[in-house]
C-alpha cells in the first residue's frame, strides 16, 4: 500500500474550517483515499473516502489533487468534538471493505474554544 | 446503522490468566473482521484477519496460540488472550468489514497486573 505522510499535529478555533492535509506521492490508480478518526480511547470513525474526484458527506470534504499525490480534508466548522486523531489511508478498492487497514501515525487535531 | 459493540469495555486480569473479548456487529452481518490493538501514544496495529468459518490470518509477529480468534458467525467473532502478562495490556479493537468501509468497535481496554 502506498505510505501517507501528514503532519504530527494542528490547532484549530473553534467554528473555523480545519484543514487537515495528506501526502500520498505513491499512490497507484487502483487506490482510494480513505480517511478516519479516532476520538480519545474510542475506536476510530470512518470519516470519507474518494478516488479522484472531491467528495463531501455530512461530516467533512475531501479535496485531492489533480495528480492526486496529496489530499485536503475539510471539517467546515470545527467544534470541539471534532478533537481527534485523523488517519489518512491509502488502500486499494479490489476486496472492498474486506482489505486490511494499514493505519500511520495520524494527525492530532486539536479544536481550541 | 454499521453499529459494532464490544464487550467489556475495560478488564483487568491476573498475569497468567485468560481474558476473551466480544465483539458483535448490531445491524449488519459480515464475512470479514479485523482485530486490532494500540500501545499507549501509538496507533492501531492490525494482529489478525478473520473470515467466517475459517482460520484466521495472523499479522507477523502476533502469536496465534496467544491470541484465538473464534469468527463463529456473520455477527460475532471473539479474541481470548491466553496466559495474559503485562505486556499484553493494550487496548484491543475490532472491526467489521461492511459495504465499503470497516466499522470499529469502541475498544476494549485490557490491564494485565
Amino acid at each position: 500500500d502506498a505510505k501517507t505522510t501528514q503532519p504530527t499535529s494542528m490547532d484549530c478555533a473553534e467554528g473555523r474550517a480545519a484543514n487537515l492535509p495528506c501526502n500520498h506521492s505513491t499512490i497507484s490508480g487502483n487506490e482510494y483515499v480513505y480517511w478516519y478518526r479516532q476520538i480519545h480511547s474510542q475506536g476510530p470513525q470512518y470519516i470519507i473516502h474518494g478516488l479522484k474526484n472531491n467528495e463531501t458527506n455530512e461530516m467533512a470534504s475531501l479535496i485531492i489533487t489533480e495528480d492526486r499525490k496529496s489530499s485536503t480534508l475539510i471539517l467546515p466548522h470545527a467544534t470541539l468534538r471534532d478533537t481527534a486523531v485523523y488517519y489518512c489511508i491509502v488502500r486499494p478498492n479490489s476486496g472492498g471493505s474486506n482489505y486490511k487497514l494499514t493505519f500511520g501515525k495520524g494527525t492530532l487535531l486539536t479544536v481550541n474554544p | 446503522g454499521a453499529v459494532v459493540s464490544q464487550h467489556p469495555s475495560r478488564v483487568i486480569c491476573k498475569s497468567g490468566t485468560s481474558v476473551k473479548i466480544e465483539c458483535r456487529s448490531l445491524d449488519f452481518q459480515a464475512t470479514t473482521m479485523f482485530w486490532y490493538r494500540q500501545f499507549p501514544k501509538q496507533s492501531l496495529m492490525l494482529m489478525a484477519t478473520s473470515n467466517e468459518g475459517s482460520k484466521a490470518t495472523y499479522e507477523q509477529g502476533v502469536e496465534k496460540d496467544k491470541f484465538l480468534i473464534n469468527h463463529a458467525s456473520l455477527t460475532l467473532s471473539t479474541l481470548t488472550v491466553t496466559s495474559a502478562h503485562p505486556e499484553d495490556s493494550s487496548f484491543y479493537i475490532c472491526s467489521f468489514g461492511h459495504g465499503e468501509e470497516q466499522y470499529f468497535g469502541p475498544g476494549t481496554r485490557l490491564t494485565v497486573t
